[in-house]
């Protein structure tokens, strides 16, 4: 079973700013890396698929980057409305697994 | 619009069984591969159990494997998760979720999930 790992677990940060999350994978996965965003008592939406592939719908802040084991989720000019756990998730063979989650507090 | 409507969640004791239903309307359902996604209560995140559009490839979590096993109905549009000799740890909110495409793609609609409490 492939292993995510995601840095930080929780990040409080200032609207406006830059946030990066980060998540390694315990072996290759190509681009088989997807992030989620959930809000409290909502079910998961997906952000971006394919490791950097956009989402129609989502705003162009939320952008991702990296392949094989090593990722990247980027927000850019953080909003008050991006409180949320962050997740990766990889679907390289027959079992999917998800990142422990990066939670993100609005200042 | 895509719903997933899961059903069939409950309070149930230590190795007995229950089984999940999630009813799926507003999409072609049999173009899709389907997926099982559970949350224990202020969890992260677990990947069950999915199934390609014709059950000819399913996959389970080490966690679950033996224990549970996942079902389509195409005709009805309906996705099952038939979980036996419940453990206390599988108490969590269980969601479906439509995968984008084939098996190895990811998942997109998720349905608001049914809760399974596994206590004496």
């Amino acid at each position: 079973e492939i292993v995510l790992t995601q840095s930080p677990d929780f990040q409080s940060v200032t609207p406006k700013e830059k946030v990066t999350i980060t998540c390694r994978a315990s072996q290759s996965i190509g681009s088989r890396l997807h992030w989620y965003q959930q809000k409290p008592d909502q079910s998961p939406k997906l952000l971006i698929k394919y490791a950097s592939q956009s989402i129609s719908g989502v705003p162009s802040r939320f952008s991702g980057s990296g392949s094989g084991t090593d990722f990247t989720l980027t927000i850019n000019s953080l909003e008050a409305e991006d409180a949320a756990t962050y997740y990766c998730h990889q679907s390289s063979g027959f079992q999917y697994t998800f990142g422990q989650g990066t939670k993100l507090e609005i200042k | 619009e895509v719903q997933l409507v899961e059903s069939g969640g409950g309070l149930v004791q230590p190795g007995r069984s229950l089984r999940l239903s999630c009813a799926a309307s507003g999409f072609t359902f049999d173009d899709y591969a389907m997926h099982w996604v559970r949350q224990a209560p202020g969890k992260g995140l677990e990947w069950v159990s999915g199934i390609t559009w014709n059950s000819d490839t399913i996959g389970y979590a080490d966690s679950v494997k033996g224990r549970f096993t996942i079902s389509r109905d195409n005709a009805k549009n309906s996705l099952y998760l038939q979980m036996n000799s419940l453990r206390a740890e599988d108490t969590a909110l269980y969601y479906c979720a439509k995968g984008t495409g084939d098996y190895g793609d990811p998942t997109d609609y998720w349905g608001q999930g049914t809760l399974v409490t596994v206590s004496s």
